[in-house]
This record gives structure tokens, C-alpha cells and sequence, in this order.
């Protein structure tokens, strides 16, 4: 089952703030994070890993909450650059078990940054 | 350089056609998956190879079907095309399972089928 995203959109302007978030109704291992311009592929932003471990991108921020198995996504003092739609990805397979490695997308949120 | 690379960029066929895409990585990575993009921007997965050994295969009609020659590259044959097989199809790949490492994603084949 895909995990949830919330906004579906968000508008802003240069300089403000969001948050994105990410809910799942299974245990999660890993949360994903990748953002997709138009006509192009999505690109990484971050992982965070069950336990704590984070690796990503330095301008942006990302939580993890195990227990409550969701995720959110900061973007501080957002750039027109950060105009997209973001998908966090979700990994509910244990490392080494059968459905190791199958990611499973949420169905994307469309920032819009303007001027 | 071009980390993944998929041909064609865009494909125009009929229903009832072949048609192949073509997908290689040159990052070393072990693992490489087949994703379908459809209109309202969902990504799912369809097919995931480690070292060319099959690991995932999503309830996907048997007529797309994933060859991975080498760990460098994973092909998709789709026979019989459909209206519904009309997407983006995205290749990917990471350094191990997904659990803990980035997907790094071609930039897409789309697929119209008419």
C-alpha cells in the first residue's frame, strides 16, 4: 500500500517555508525523499533510515518518526529552484527479507515557488 | 557523463506492436529496476535485478518481461502493447537494495501507444 502525502500542493514565494509530509499504515525501514521536475526524472534528496542514520542533501531537512511511521520533508527559505513535485519513497521490507529493496512512492506533492 | 541512460526518449507505436527499451548505468551498481510513471504521476515499481538475479517482479502482466545481460544493463520488452501500457518508464539504479541507498533514475522513455 503507497504511503500518503499531504499537502497535494503547495504555493509559495521566494524566501517562505514548507513542510511535506509522508504517513504509512506499515512499519517502515527507510523513507526516501526525491523531487521531479517537468519532463524530467526524479532526483535524490535524502534518506533516513530506521535508527536514526540520515543521508542527503545539506540544505534540506527531513524527520523521521519510527513509531508513528511517518516522515516529513523541511524546505527552509525556499528558491525558485525548488519548484517540483516530491515524492517520498517508502521501504517496509526488513534488510535481507524477501521484499528487500521495494520502494513504494507516495503519490507526490507539487511545490510551485514564485518570485 | 551519463550515470543512467535509457533509449529510446520517446516511443510512438501501435496496440498489437514489440517494442523494446534499453537501460545501462555506468556507476557500478549492483542493483536496477524498471519504474512505470503513469499520467497522474504515480511511480510504481515493476521490476528490481541484483548482480542480473531477478529480486522483485510486480504483479505485472507477463508480457513486459526484463533481461539484464550484465549488472550494467537492464532491457524491458514489452509484446502485445496496450492502450494502458502508455506511461514514462524510468530506469533506475542504486549502489545496493533501495533500503539504504539512493535510486538514481534514467530520464525516462515515454511511451504512447495509440
Amino acid at each position: 500500500q503507497q504511503p500518503v502525502q499531504s499537502p497535494q500542493a503547495v504555493i509559495l514565494r521566494e524566501g517562505e517555508d514548507a513542510v511535506i509530509n509522508c504517513s504509512s499504515s506499515k512499519a517502515l525501514y527507510s523513507v526516501h525523499w526525491y523531487r521531479q521536475k517537468h519532463g524530467e526524472a526524479p532526483v535524490f534528496l535524502m534518506i533516513l533510515l530506521k535508527g536514526g542514520e540520515q543521508k542527503g542533501h545539506d540544505k534540506i531537512s527531513a524527520s523521521f518518526n519510527e513509531k508513528k511511521q511517518q516522515s516529513s520533508l523541511y524546505l527552509t527559505a525556499s528558491q525558485l529552484s525548488y519548484s517540483g513535485t516530491y515524492f517520498c519513497g517508502t521501504d517496509s521490507s526488513r534488510a535481507g527479507g524477501t521484499s528487500y529493496g521495494k520502494l513504494t512512492f507516495g503519490q507526490g506533492t507539487i511545490l510551485t515557488v514564485h518570485p | 557523463d551519463t550515470a543512467v541512460s535509457q533509449t529510446p526518449k520517446y516511443l510512438v507505436t501501435q496496440m498489437g506492436n514489440d517494442k523494446s527499451i534499453k537501460c545501462e548505468q555506468n556507476l557500478g551498481h549492483d542493483t536496477m529496476y524498471w519504474y512505470k510513471q503513469d499520467s497522474k504521476k504515480f511511480l510504481k515499481i515493476m521490476f528490481s535485478y541484483n548482480n542480473k538475479e531477478l529480486i522483485i517482479n510486480e504483479t505485472v502482466p507477463n508480457r513486459f518481461s526484463p533481461k539484464s545481460p550484465d549488472k550494467a544493463h537492464l532491457n524491458l520488452h514489452i509484446n502485445s502493447l496496450e492502450l494502458g501500457d502508455s506511461a514514462v518508464y524510468f530506469c533506475a539504479s542504486s549502489q545496493a537494495s533501495s533500503y539504504n541507498s539512493p535510486l538514481h533514475f534514467g530520464n525516462g522513455t515515454r511511451l504512447t501507444v495509440t
